[in-house]
């Protein structure tokens, strides 16, 4: 699986959009992107995930580059709660494909 | 229903105990997980289940012994653990391995302090 890399912290502001980016430059074309937060000490939450298009729910955004080498997800309307460590994560689709690596995540503080 | 349960909560064991952590998934999720998590580290992959039959084992020690009795339950089975194995246990489902099947749901952990 590819490795990704996420800046340390961020910070944003409640009621902002907050943009979390992922390098994820070895992806394989098989290979999709996730991306989880964990609030402090909870199980992982799973947000959105996507191939190449662009993605949307109701949690977030996913926009993925057209080479796909790297992601950003988009929470519109940041509040309190949000804050969290996000962990971006690429899985293929093989027979092992469960198998997947978590990096060290970007730990978001949404400050009122 | 995306739930996975974990019992127990919270787990103090001596060194040379032996306990067990329970995880149970009612998503016909065919894919079971086993994750470690230190304090500020992300989570580590253990044991993968698919399908019943062990997929994965990422070299860990034998005093963890993880069983899956059925596809809904998975346990993981502790003995002679070492105060260093004291972390957050993680169970997570998913469909087995797939184009866009992967999406694990992840439980709230078991918190294990090894004295």
């Amino acid at each position: 699986d590819a490795k990704t890399t996420q800046p340390t912290s961020m910070d944003c502001a409640e009621g902002r959009a907050a943009n979390l980016p992922c390098n994820h430059s070895t992806i394989s074309g098989n290979e999709y992107v996730y991306w989880y937060r964990q609030i402090h000490s909870q199980g992982p939450q799973y947000i959105i995930h996507g191939l190449k298009n662009n993605e949307t729910n109701e949690m977030a955004s996913l926009i993925i580059t057209e080479d796909r080498k790297s992601s950003t997800l988009i929470l519109p309307h940041a509040t309190l709660r949000d804050t969290a460590v996000y962990y971006c994560i690429v899985r293929g689709v093989t027979t092992n494909a469960g198998k997947s690596t978590f990096g060290d995540g970007t730990t978001l503080t949404v400050k009122p | 229903d995306t739930e996975v349960t974990q019992t127990p909560k919270h787990l103090v064991m001596g060194m040379t105990n032996k306990k067990s952590l329970k995880c149970e998934q009612h998503m016909g999720h065919r894919a079971m997980y086993w994750y470690k998590q230190k304090a500020k580290k992300p989570p580590e992959l253990m044991f993968v289940y698919s399908y019943e039959k062990l997929s994965i084992n990422e070299s860990v020690p034998s005093r963890f012994s993880p069983e899956c009795p059925n596809s809904s339950l998975l346990n993981l089975h502790l003995h002679a653990l070492q105060p260093e194995d004291s972390a957050l246990y993680l169970c997570a489902s998913s469909q087995p391995p797939g184009p866009s099947r992967n999406t694990q749901y992840f439980g709230p952990g078991t918190r294990l302090t090894v004295l």
